[in-house]
């Protein structure tokens, strides 16, 4: 059953806290995406990978980091420096071979401050 | 810079036939896509354009106009489940990335 999981569904972050989001595919997809959505506006692009051990800066890349040791897991961290972390967190996955492909979707993370 | 914009939201009554639109302003374009997200889940892909003119795909059909930087979702025989958000995005040129409008809340009412 192929597919992208994100775990957890829900997470709760304290002040100056760390927290990794992770981000599987069994899709055999080149690239990964990660974005953030927040209400009434669309996704924006945090970080993404198009091959295994290189990633660049998306739209919105401050207070966040990303790996990217494996082909199958692209995991995101968000950091104490990002102020305003409340937001829903899609990852994605496309095949990555030439242009812009179909992008898959995981379920999604929401990310909420104690 | 990079524009797309959508209606911010739509309302349309069960059976009927509503058409979403999206214009683009993009440096660059490598096709389009449309997605439609219910409240709370993941986007799941409807369709791609990538050549101008109608792509027909059941119940949901979908053009592009390349010239005026332009694209509909026509969705037919609505259903209550096709209340959701319809995203539009454009594939930027060269890269994997794609950009996002904001999209469209569609409520359908029985």
């Amino acid at each position: 059953d192929g597919g992208i999981t994100q775990s957890p569904k829900y997470l709760f972050r304290k002040e100056g806290q760390n927290v990794t989001l992770s981000c599987e595919q069994n899709l055999n997809h080149d690239a990964m995406y990660w974005y953030r959505q927040d209400p009434g506006q669309g996704l924006r692009l945090i970080y993404y990978s198009q091959i295994v051990n290189d990633f660049q800066k998306g739209d919105i890349a401050e207070g966040y980091s990303v790996s990217r040791e494996k082909k199958e897991s692209f995991p995101l961290t968000v950091t104490s420096a990002q102020k305003n972390p409340t937001a829903f967190y899609l990852c994605a996955s496309s095949m990555g071979t030439s242009g812009p492909e179909t992008q898959y979707f995981g379920p999604g993370t929401r990310l909420l401050v104690l | 810079g990079q524009n797309i914009d959508q209606p911010t939201e739509m309302t349309a009554t069960e059976g009927a036939i509503v058409q979403i639109n999206c214009t683009y302003q993009t440096s660059g374009f490598n096709g389009l896509f449309w997605y439609q997200q219910h409240a709370g889940e993941a986007p799941t892909f409807l369709s791609y354009n990538v050549l101008d003119g109608l792509e027909e795909k059941g119940r949901f059909s979908s053009f592009l106009s390349r010239s005026k930087g332009y694209s509909y979702l026509l969705l037919k025989e609505l259903q209550m489940k096709d209340s959701a958000s319809y995203l539009c995005a454009v594939g930027a040129y060269n890269t994997d990335k794609l950009i996002f409008g904001t999209g469209t809340r569609l409520q359908v009412f029985p």
